[in-house]
């Protein structure tokens, strides 16, 4: 069955970094590209930033960017989000999900397959 | 940037009854290089992570039961629920995906409940 576990989640104040991470079975992980997407307390779905299978091309939304650095660790079947100069509006549940496709810019772009059940991240001094 | 626009924002059908959200882009989401409309559909239920339904437009997701539709093209798009059961009660998102650079942009969402 395929899982996805994030943890890293918590209470921040505001300017302060944490880490999350997320952790893939059932599945060849390094096969595909994966993402993170988060959900902010009564808002809708934003993505925030995907990863290559490769580590090879790496995108954020301009919301996040020189604040969020994503990475993965094939070898451990593991993605994480640094998140560094945390603001309130960062409050969301942060889901790790993963792509139908290995590449951010292919042409088999079909969605995201499956999903963590998130890491709430709340900023608040 | 690509904006998503979806109606209504909440919706109400009775049961058995069909259930029609609609997705506007900004900008056409059609890749000339395939024709393929890089639009999916998603279904979120409460305390629940997203679950995709749809992608390319109509394409239904494995295991999707097929009263869920998908249709559209450009920068107009449709979900219908042809007979909306009492465990389709959620929120549903489109979502589209421009290839250069990467872009996934979401609808605002629309919630869905039993009349």
């Amino acid at each position: 069955e395929m899982q996805l576990v994030e943890s890293g989640g918590g209470l921040v104040p505001p300017g302060r970094s944490l880490r999350l991470s997320c952790v893939a079975s059932g599945f060849t992980f390094d096969d595909y590209a994966v993402h993170w997407v988060r959900r902010a307390p009564g808002k809708g779905l934003e993505w925030v930033s995907g990863i290559s299978w490769n580590s090879g091309d790496i995108r954020y939304a301009d919301s996040v960017k020189g604040r969020f650095t994503i990475s993965r660790d094939n070898a451990q079947n593991s993605l994480f989000l640094q998140m560094n100069s945390l603001r309130a509006e960062d409050t969301a549940l942060y889901y790790c999900t993963k792509d139908k496709d290995s590449f951010l810019s292919g042409a088999s772009y079909g969605g995201f397959d499956y999903w963590g059940q998130g890491a709430l991240v709340t900023v608040s001094s | 940037d690509i904006v998503m626009t979806q109606s209504p924002d909440s919706l109400a059908v009775s049961l058995g009854e069909r259930a029609t959200i609609n997705c506007k882009s900004s900008q056409s989401v059609l890749y000339s290089s395939n024709n393929k409309n890089y639009l999916t559909w998603y279904q979120q239920k409460p305390g629940q992570p997203p679950k995709l339904l749809i992608y390319w437009t109509s394409t239904r997701e494995s295991g999707v039961p097929d009263r869920f539709n998908g249709s559209g093209s450009g920068t107009d798009f449709s979900l219908t629920i042809s007979s909306l059961q009492a465990e389709d009660v959620a929120v549903y998102y489109c979502q589209q995906y421009s290839t250069n650079p990467p872009r996934y942009t979401f609808g605002q969402g629309t919630k869905l409940e039993i009349k």
